[in-house]
């Protein structure tokens, strides 16, 4: 069975540019999350999908950031302009139900100049 | 709000054991989670304590205490390869249901 797996593992834009993040999760897995971690910190929420339904956003910064799933199944994640301080690492994780296992992806790495 | 402390960094020698603490603060408790990410590897699931006590699965345990918002991962038979950051995570259901990570712990095993 394929792993959660993220494109492209490393980004590299300058500000004000756009970038798209992708995820494709693992087969049958209806929750798929988004979350970052940033200069070290704590590994933070943003988004979860329950199929093509977005259950919580609340974690999502601001208006710049913009995640889809349509058909349930693989995800983007859209910056918008990118700034700064969006640099950081971008983990998308899956699971089958709500309360399973999450398994993670390797992450992709922006940064933004 | 919600929180998790963990300390930053732990070292310790080969076949040692060594144990991660976490202190947590969240009004909507479900369980607390462990994860273990190598550097530029992917989280990986470790354990997950949903009540008070202790799960173990070879030579990785973790406890947990609701009572007291705390709980800790046990390594024990240190091996070089179990260098690498380790997160407690709790999950919440306040306004949501959603996964609250720590900033890790950054363990080193020396030979």
């Amino acid at each position: 069975e394929a792993g959660v797996t993220q494109f492209p593992s490393h980004s590299v834009i300058e500000k004000g540019q756009t970038v798209t993040l992708r995820c494709d999760p693992i087969s049958g897995h209806d929750n798929l999350y988004w979350y970052r971690r940033v200069m070290g910190k704590e590994i933070k929420f943003l988004l979860h999908f329950v199929k093509e339904s977005k259950q919580d956003e609340s974690g999502m910064p601001n208006n710049r950031f913009l995640a889809e799933r349509t058909g349930g199944t693989y995800s983007t994640l859209k910056v918008q302009p990118a700034e700064l301080e969006d640099s950081g690492v971008y983990f998308c994780a899956s699971s089958r139900t709500r309360e399973g296992i999450q398994y993670f992806g390797a992450g992709t790495r922006l940064s933004v100049l | 709000g919600q929180s998790l402390e963990q300390p930053s960094e732990v070292t310790a020698v080969e076949g040692a054991i060594v144990q991660i603490n976490c202190t947590y603060q969240t009004s909507g408790f479900y369980g607390l989670s462990w994860y273990q990410q190598h550097d530029g590897g992917a989280p990986t699931f470790l354990s997950y304590n949903a009540l008070d006590g202790l799960e173990e699965t070879g030579r990785f345990s973790s406890f947990l205490s609701r009572s007291d918002s705390y709980g800790y991962l046990l390594l024990q038979e240190l091996q070089m390869k179990d260098s690498a950051s380790y997160f407690c995570a709790v999950r919440d259901h306040t306004g949501g249901f959603k996964t609250i990570f720590g900033a890790g712990t950054r363990l080193f095993v020396k030979a």
